[in-house]
């Protein structure tokens, strides 16, 4: 049971270049999120997905995508990477009851710098 | 819209004794709220999760409680260890599937 699982767990990129961060996860969670997490801002939900089939615009999603390929995966892709986007990236997931999140579970995250 | 405080930032201690970390919220129609442990380059660490009907909730040296009413929640750890050194953030859950997290307390327990 590796629980949720991140790649890659660094990268740098060159402003304008594309990449797609991958999170799985191996606990028949049905709701999975993106945060990202900057120094003094705490973290900053981007997209979740409540379940799948469905995802939604967290407090920062521009300049991001999603995709929830199935229930276990959740993808995050920065079409154009900018500098602002230099940040650490944690997928998590959770058990959803009643519309309400359950414990929520992370990933060991990816760092990400856009030079 | 909801805001999560943590207060202090940053605390050091000597080993062995027993402190309270306190997170508060703006707005206390919440589901529940959840503490987090996370270690330098590392992920967040689940370490208890209250539902908005419980006061407190209790895992080995760890005890968290919820006044809604008031709009705040304690961690406190008993008998303080330099493995506990760590920054723990808490997160409110708001309802429509969604966390909002404070900015943490950077703890700092000293041998």
């Amino acid at each position: 049971n590796a629980g949720v699982t991140q790649t890659p767990k660094f990268q740098v990129l060159k402003t304008g270049q594309s990449m797609t961060l991958q999170c799985a996860q191996d606990m028949n969670h049905n709701s999975m999120y993106w945060y990202r997490q900057d120094p003094g801002m705490g973290l900053r939900l981007i997209y979740y997905s409540a379940s799948e089939g469905t995802t939604d615009k967290g407090e920062v999603p521009n300049g991001y995508n999603v995709s929830r390929l199935n229930k276990r995966e959740f993808s995050l892709r920065l079409e154009s990477a900018a500098p602002s986007q230099t940040s650490v990236y944690f997928c998590a997931s959770s058990i959803r009851t009643s519309g309400n999140s359950g414990e929520q579970y992370f990933g060991p995250g990816t760092r990400l710098t856009v030079t | 819209k909801q805001e999560v405080t943590q207060i202090p930032a940053a605390l050091s201690v000597p080993e062995g004794e027993n402190l309270v970390l306190n997170c508060s919220f703006t707005d206390s129609a919440i589901y529940n709220l959840q503490w987090f442990r996370q270690d330098p380059g590392k992920g967040l660490t689940s370490l208890l999760l209250i539902q908005s009907s419980q006061r407190e909730q209790t895992s080995g040296r760890l005890n968290a409680s919820l006044d809604k009413s008031s709009g705040r929640s304690t961690l406190y750890i008993a008998a303080s260890q330099p493995g506990d050194s760590a920054t723990y953030l808490c997160a409110v859950g708001s309802g429509t599937y969604k966390y909002i997290f404070g900015t943490g307390t950077r703890l700092k327990v000293l041998a």
